[in-house]
């Protein structure tokens, strides 16, 4: 057990529909990321925040947007959905912010399917 | 911008052989880690090379950070079934603070 919990853990919706997905890091960790992982893809970084603040950006679409409360949970929302968009949302957390000396701890993930 | 590449993209092992997958980067890193995701389960930290030509064991893993910091490699002994997985290295550039995932090598065995 990681310590990283992901709501829902799957998540099946039409294309269109707008959903939200959770994370609350492990203890103590300030740091949070979300990654998209496509069937048999590698993991793309999406968004990275610390302590409430965006960090750093990656291949996220216009489409989705995140956030970090003051309680360091994590939302990741994505609307508009595409059938593109299905693929297993990862979120990790880590203790720093720059992520030298600082493993990344995954969640288990929140499957998303778009029919 | 930044890139990570690992090969193979798949690796078929026999039980008991060796194999060795390597992940090499445009740029130079300031540090790297490798992850292993079973099927059906998330990544987890295996472990972080920083120095320049360091080799760290884990076992029957042996994991190599080059001379230059560009590269990396990840060599399994005696490969068992419980190695099956996908195999990530990721890296920092150096003076960077994001960290890239290589697109992964798919390890089955064979027994």
């Amino acid at each position: 057990d990681s310590g990283v919990t992901q709501t829902p853990k799957h998540l099946i919706t039409a294309t269109g529909q707008r959903v939200t997905l959770r994370c609350s890091p492990r203890s103590g960790d300030l740091s949070v990321y979300w990654y998209q992982q496509s069937l048999d893809q590698g993991l793309q970084f999406l968004i990275q925040y610390y302590n409430g603040e965006e960090r750093a950006k990656g291949n996220i679409l216009e489409r989705f947007s995140a956030q970090q409360f003051p309680d360091l949970h994590s939302e990741l929302n994505l609307s508009s959905l595409e059938l593109g968009d299905s693929a297993l949302y990862f979120c990790a957390s880590s203790v720093g912010g720059r992520g030298r000396g600082s493993p990344l701890h995954f969640g288990n993930g929140t499957r998303l399917t778009v029919t | 911008g930044q890139q990570v590449m690992q090969i193979p993209q798949y690796q078929h092992v026999q039980e008991g052989e060796d194999f060795t997958t390597y992940c090499n980067s445009s740029t130079t890193l300031s540090n790297i880690q490798w992850y292993k995701q079973r099927p059906g389960g998330h990544p987890v930290f295996l472990i972080q090379l920083v120095k320049s030509g360091e080799v760290k064991k884990q076992k029957r893993l042996t994991f190599q950070f080059g001379e230059a910091k560009k590269n990396s490699s990840l060599h399994i002994t005696a490969t068992q079934t419980t190695d099956v997985g996908t195999y990530f290295c990721a890296g920092i550039k150096a003076a960077g603070n994001k960290l890239t995932f290589g697109g992964g090598t798919r390890v089955l065995v064979k027994p």
